[in-house]
């Protein structure tokens, strides 16, 4: 069974940092990987969906890479800001692009 | 922009009611998907559907049904409400797989249940 874990579980830094976020996975034969912002009491916003023929995916400040050979992806922020600071999720699709497991999250603070 | 709407942000309920959560999509999805969210359990899966009137269980079907009789709509109903389903649940809609290309998964804000 598909196993995802995001680590650290929480980060605090001061706003201006470029940051990594990391997501592993037990089982490499995934179709794609999907990272999503979560803000206090909301759902799950979509940030950058790496398909499975690709090894990365940019979005303005945001740079997600996927190894699935090592079983890693990372989440790249450059020059954090205070609105950066919510709960970040990965999740693998399974090998026939159907079902997701999620990770943990990693909850991140940026301090002014 | 995709949008995924829940009926109701927060419900409160009381044991034995039946509860129903509404979800509705405005981008002609195919797959949609149900799931509760709790501390130090993160995600997981209730009931997913691929297309209309087709349902499939998740991982923690007990004590949930779900309908599908229109494609845009998809509604989670607790039959007879407890106090362990006092729950964040979320929606969550894509377009069905196309070829090699899996779309994204796109979510409500979600509905905070909670069941005295």
């Amino acid at each position: 069974k598909q196993e995802v874990t995001q680590i650290p579980a929480a980060l605090s830094v001061p706003e201006g940092e470029n940051l990594v976020l990391n997501c592993s996975f037990t089982d490499s034969a995934i179709y794609n990987l999907q990272w999503f912002r979560q803000d206090p009491g909301k759902g799950l916003t979509s940030l950058l969906l790496i398909q499975s023929s690709q090894r990365e995916q940019t979005s303005g400040r945001l740079n997600a890479s996927l190894d699935k050979s090592s079983g890693r992806s990372t989440l790249y922020i450059a020059a954090s800001q205070p609105g950066d600071s919510a709960t970040y999720l990965c999740a693998v699709y399974d090998n026939a692009g159907n079902m997701l497991t999620f990770g943990g999250g990693t909850r991140l603070m940026v301090k002014p | 922009d995709v949008k995924v709407t829940q009926s109701s942000r927060y419900l409160v309920k009381r044991t034995g009611e039946k509860v129903f959560l509404e979800c509705v999509q405005d981008m002609d999805h195919e797959n949609m998907f149900w799931y509760r969210q709790d501390p130090g359990l993160g995600l997981r899966l209730i009931y997913f559907s691929y297309d209309v009137k087709m349902k499939e269980k998740g991982d923690i079907p007990e004590g949930y049904s779900v309908s599908r009789e229109k494609k845009e709509r998809f509604s989670l109903i607790l039959e007879s409400a407890s106090t362990n389903q006092t729950s964040m649940y979320l929606c969550a809609s894509r377009p069905a797989r196309s070829g090699s290309i899996t779309g994204e998964l796109f979510f409500g804000e979600g509905s905070r249940l909670t069941v005295l």
